[in-house]
């Protein structure tokens, strides 16, 4: 168990529909970081908080957004969904963001758009 | 730019047989971090092991041990005597040490080794 939670776990929507992904990090840690992981793109960055604040954008699409609360837990929202969207998304925390600080991975959601 | 390139896509091999999994990588920069990562079929990513730039030294971790040579940009992954419950996909991931707001420090993965251990 690496102390970072996801919910849901499983996710089944339809496209055109919005959804709301939520994670919370391990104790301690600052920073937070959401990857996509599908069989064609592998895994990819989409956007990194740290302590509230937006620190870096990956590839992550104009309908999709993130936001980290003040109690550090984050939330991603996808809106507009599409078929391709169906991955799995991860939330990982670190202590502070640092490239040296190991990134531990929650669960993941599995969200699958019919 | 930064890339992280698995070259073996699959592997198959029977119990108690070693195995290697090669990770070759890209940057630019001179201070950067290496990983790999576990991903049974469960779906989760167990963090294995980190290694600093600076760090060159070899680690061995019961049947786990990394070699890490910045001469050749590659940072493989040996299982000794692999076991059933190794079967997994490993991923090798770079980071790099990040400016001064701590932007750019996301993982860069490689695409992936997927190991099959057979009994």
């Amino acid at each position: 168990d690496s102390g970072v939670t996801q919910t849901p776990k499983h996710l089944i929507t339809a496209t055109g529909q919005r959804v709301t992904l939520r994670c919370s990090p391990r104790s301690g840690d600052l920073s937070v970081y959401w990857y996509q992981q599908s069989l064609d793109q592998g895994l990819q960055f989409l956007i990194q908080y740290y302590n509230g604040e937006e620190r870096a954008k990956g590839n992550i699409l104009e309908r999709f957004s993130a936001q980290q609360f003040p109690d550090l837990h984050s939330e991603l929202n996808l809106s507009s969904l599409e078929l391709g969207d169906s991955a799995l998304y991860f939330c990982a925390s670190s202590l502070d963001g640092t490239g040296k600080k190991t990134q531990y991975f929650g669960p993941g959601t599995r969200l699958l758009v019919l | 730019a930064q890339k992280v390139t698995q070259a073996q896509t699959e592997i198959s091999v029977v119990e108690k047989e070693d195995v290697t999994l090669d990770c070759v990588y890209e940057t630019r920069d001179t201070t950067y971090y290496l990983f790999w990562y576990k991903q049974p079929p469960s779906g989760e990513l167990v963090f294995l092991i980190r290694r600093n730039s600076f760090d060159e030294q070899n680690e061995i971790s019961g049947r786990y041990s990394w070699n890490f040579q910045k001469s050749t940009s590659s940072f493989n992954f040996t299982i000794t005597a692999s076991q059933v419950v190794d079967s997994a996909v490993y991923f090798c991931a770079l980071s790099e040490a990040g400016g001064a707001n701590q932007a750019g420090t996301a993982l860069i993965f490689g695409k992936g080794t997927t190991l099959s251990v057979s009994s």
